[in-house]
């Protein structure tokens, strides 16, 4: 059964500092992954995906995210964090048939100025 | 011109009662879905639709009955509402480019609560 585990509830960082959100998948067959950020009360916006190709995606708010094979990670980072980033963040990963997405439980970003 | 949007963004009623959720995306995508967010924040995928087709019904109650009447939209009827029901509906879509799925798009979300 393909699944998206994001260890962390919560991860807590300083304005400035760089920021890692974790997130582990396992799948039948090549990864689609997928990351989105969901702040107060809004829906999910998109904010990168692994197809295939380079194993560092860029994405948008100068996020990315790096697809390890070996260790069936795919951990979402930004070099210096903002106080705008503080929201909750999916990791999800396309299953066979349909094209449905499966997801992570979420994790609480929070950056303190 | 927003994207994909869902009516109504509230909706509180009583238990036993129908309602439905309406979903249109502008956005020319072939595919659409509805999720439910439950109260800690946990996204399941309920049904999808490719071109008015029903290619996905997960294990959902059969009191939920999506309807798609054109690629441009997908509405979400429940009846006989229950307690459990409560929970934030997504509709979202994408296209699908000879099996390669794009990301999706996700409307702003019903918060359905049930007294």
């Amino acid at each position: 059964a393909q699944s998206v585990a994001q260890p962390e509830d919560q991860v807590n960082v300083a304005e400035g500092n760089p920021l890692t959100v974790k997130c582990t998948y396992s799948v039948s067959g090549n990864p689609y992954l997928f990351w989105y950020v969901q702040y107060p009360n809004r829906g999910l916006q998109f904010l990168l995906k692994y197809i295939t190709g380079d194993n560092l995606v860029k994405g948008s708010y100068g996020f990315e995210a790096e697809f390890n094979k070996s260790q069936t990670s795919f951990h979402l980072k930004k070099p210096s964090a903002l106080v705008s980033d503080s929201a909750l963040y999916f990791c999800a990963v396309r299953a066979a048939g349909g094209g449905k997405l499966i997801f992570g439980q979420g994790t609480e970003l929070s950056v303190k100025p | 011109d927003t994207a994909v949007s869902q009516t109504p963004k509230y909706l509180v009623t009583q238990m036993g009662n129908d309602k439905s959720i309406k979903c249109e995306q502008n956005l020319g995508h072939d595919t659409m879905y509805w999720y439910k967010q439950d109260s800690k924040k946990f996204l399941k995928i309920m049904f999808s639709y490719n071109n008015k087709e029903l290619i996905i019904n997960e294990t959902v109650p059969n009191r939920f009955s999506p309807k798609s009447p054109d690629k441009a939209h997908l509405n979400l009827h429940i009846n006989s509402l229950e307690l459990g029901d409560s929970a934030v509906y997504f509709c979202a879509s994408t296209r699908i480019y000879g099996g390669t799925y794009n990301e999706q798009f996700f409307g702003p979300g019903t918060r359905l609560t049930v007294l």
